[in-house]
């Protein structure tokens, strides 16, 4: 069975501070997809990376994937306290099925 | 276009009740999706559909069942809740196995 650890659980950080979350598996990914969760909502998705080494960006955030695709880590900088949320990394299985991580907790402050 | 909608939002049972959660979903989807999300766990799939009138068991199916007699619904059903099925429930669907999964709001049950 796979096994996905994001690290770190938790972090606070004030606004325009940068910040990095990883996320590690046991074994090689599909293709890895990251979401990120506000309070009260459901999961919406940020990225998906395939390609081993791929680097792919979106506004100010940065997410690498590893070159033996086995661990990918989500860089944002200049934060801002609406980027505010629980981080999820997702392996895509079969017939779409998710496994996920248990996430990262991310609070920016003003 | 109101993608992904969940009923109840939030329900109390006792042990032993019974209740069905209603998914239904306006984007023509194939797959959907429920998963439970509990503390420091974060989401694991109890059961899956990749087309009306399919179903599958995920990696926490045990208590529940589902049905997909209706292409745009999708139910998930608690024949006898137990303490151990507290949890926020998410329903999801994407229009293919690789494509993204559009997430429903949740729905916090509380079994007592």
């Amino acid at each position: 069975t796979q096994l996905l650890e994001q690290s770190p659980q938790f972090l606070s950080i004030q606004e325009g501070e940068n910040l990095t979350v990883y996320c590690n598996s046991s074994s090689v990914f599909s293709s890895l997809q990251w979401y990120r969760q506000e309070p009260g909502e459901g999961p919406v998705l940020l990225v998906t990376v395939v390609t081993g080494g791929e680097v792919k960006k979106l506004k100010r955030l940065t997410f690498q994937f590893g070159d033996a695709r086995k661990d990918s880590s989500l860089h944002i900088t200049a934060a801002q306290p609406g980027d505010t949320g629980l981080y999820l990394c997702a392996d895509t299985d079969s017939w779409g099925k998710l496994q996920f991580g248990a996430g990262t907790q991310v609070v920016v402050t003003p | 276009n109101a993608g992904v909608t969940q009923t109840p939002k939030f329900r109390v049972l006792k042990t032993g009740q019974s209740m069905t959660l209603l998914c239904a979903q306006d984007m023509n989807h194939e797959y959907m999706y429920w998963y439970r999300q509990d503390p420091g766990m974060g989401l694991r799939l109890i059961h899956y559909s990749v087309g009306e009138g399919t179903t599958a068991k995920g990696e926490v199916p045990d208590g529940y069942n589902v049905s997909r007699l209706k292409k745009q619904n999708f139910l998930l059903g608690l024949e006898s809740a137990a303490p151990s099925q507290t949890s926020v429930y998410f329903c999801a669907s994407s229009s293919g196995d690789v494509d993204e999964q559009y997430f429903g709001p949740g729905t916090r049950l509380t079994v007592t």
